[in-house]
């Protein structure tokens, strides 16, 4: 299994500030990477994908890219609630497309 | 959105039983699909992929006489878990990508949840 790791948390932080969630790889070939959110006793469901170095930002979320570094992070603004959840980082394994490796994940709670 | 079928969602059985799990896509024809299981406050751990019409690929560590995969058809994958044991109960999850889909497109089952008495 390729190393895929995240702090571990729990992240608290009120409604309203910026969650940062941040995940490093061990993989230095590793060219795809994800962001999922997973509800307690639910599947993942993916929430952001990054390829290149940098930032790709989508509504409240912004993953960052650095693969110099092996490490890729979220950031989630004006935090909601119902962002409460933990948050999966995976990286892409091999040459079968769709093989991920999960990060333990980070439990977020967002508190009104 | 494409949606993929896990069957059953929950599942208890006594020690030394098997059991099988079904996953299936329901819109989309997946070539692969991708087995995980989850323990509590753990990280998705992949278990093996499953290929279309030819034998699965196991991770490290996993033994592929005690998880059985068949991938008969480009819906479905089913996963038995052999001979289980209470070591075994775990959340199982399967993923399926589109043949015809890109690296990030993967679509996930609802999981299923196994207890070994």
């Amino acid at each position: 299994q390729k190393e895929v790791e995240q702090n571990s948390g729990p992240l608290s932080v009120p409604e309203g500030a910026i969650a940062s969630l941040n995940c490093t790889y061990s993989d230095r070939g590793s060219q795809s990477f994800f962001w999922y959110r997973q509800y307690s006793g639910k599947s993942p469901e993916l929430i952001m994908s990054i390829y290149s170095n940098g930032d790709k930002e989508d509504g409240r979320f912004t993953a960052q890219l650095n693969k110099a570094s092996q490490y890729v992070s979220l950031l989630i603004r004006d935090s909601q609630p119902s962002d409460s959840a933990t948050y999966l980082c995976a990286v892409a394994g091999g040459s079968t497309l769709g093989r991920l490796y999960f990060g333990r994940g980070t439990q977020l709670t967002v508190w009104p | 959105g494409a949606v993929v079928s896990q069957h059953p969602s929950w599942v208890i059985c006594k020690s030394g039983t098997s059991v099988k799990i079904e996953c299936r896509s329901l819109d989309f024809q997946a070539t692969t699909m991708f087995w995980y299981r989850q323990f509590p406050k753990q990280s998705l751990m992949l278990m093996a992929t499953s290929n279309e019409g030819s034998k699965a690929t196991y991770e490290q560590g996993v033994e592929k006489d005690k998880f059985l995969i068949n991938h008969a058809s480009l819906t479905l994958s089913t996963l038995t878990v052999t001979s289980a044991h209470p070591e075994d109960s775990s959340f199982y999850i399967c993923s399926a990508r589109p043949t015809t889909g890109g690296a990030g497109e993967l679509f996930f089952g609802e999981g299923s949840r196994l207890t070994v008495l």
